[in-house]
């Protein structure tokens, strides 16, 4: 067990609604990464949070929206759901400081769009 | 774009054997490469990482090289288990704290 709790585990949608998953990081730790893994581009780095500023931006569609709260937890909302955005999405956290970097994930959100 | 091993092999070995995983990075301004093993239904779990001013780095049955020249990284397992089996993922981080970069993740079956 990681210590990052992600939930729901599972989540069956249609086309054009809108889902939020929740992300709770490790106690202590200020940063908060949300990655996407689909069979046709493996593991995709979306966004960061360190200690609720959005930090760094990756490949996440206008579409997704993330966020982090002043308890530290945080939430990437999807809308306008395609069949494509069908993946696990994963989150992790790390302390980042005092050397430590280690990321450590969460057992993920499966997203399915029919 | 970035870009870590493009490639989804699937490395069949047999218990007790010796594994070599092998990964292709792109990225020669990255400082940290980590190796992370992602067993069916979970999400990526921490084994190894290296620095780049480092060529080795052992742990517990597992050891990394990292040759900056060909831009290459291994992940090498000893007397592999049946508990080994699972995907393996190289990562690279440009700097301390920022995100992870993936490769395409390497298949390691172990027969018993």
């Amino acid at each position: 067990d990681s210590g990052v709790t992600q939930t729901p585990k599972h989540l069956i949608t249609a086309t054009g609604q809108r889902v939020t998953l929740r992300c709770s990081p490790r106690s202590g730790d200020l940063s908060v990464y949300w990655y996407q893994q689909s069979l046709d581009q493996g593991l995709q780095f979306l966004i960061q949070y360190y200690n609720g500023e959005e930090r760094a931006k990756g490949n996440i569609l206008e579409r997704f929206s993330a966020q982090q709260f002043p308890d530290l937890h945080s939430e990437l909302n999807l809308s306008s759901l395609e069949l494509g955005d069908s993946a696990l999405y994963f989150c992790a956290s790390s302390v980042v400081s005092g050397g430590a970097y280690e990321q450590f994930f969460g057992p993920g959100t499966r997203l399915t769009v029919l | 774009g970035e870009s870590v091993g493009l490639h989804l092999p699937t490395l069949s070995v047999q218990e007790g054997d010796n594994s070599i995983i092998n990964c292709a990075y792109s990225n020669s301004a990255s400082d940290y490469f980590i190796w992370y093993k992602q067993e069916s239904g979970k999400g990526p779990q921490f084994i190894i990482d290296i620095r780049s001013n480092m060529d080795k780095r052992q742990g517990q049955r597992v050891t990394v090289l990292l040759n900056k020249t060909v831009k290459h990284l291994s992940l090498q397992i000893a007397a592999t288990q049946p508990g080994d089996s699972a995907v393996y993922f190289c990562a690279e981080m440009k700097e301390y704290g920022n995100k992870l970069v993936f490769g395409a993740g390497t298949i390691l079956r172990v027969k018993s």
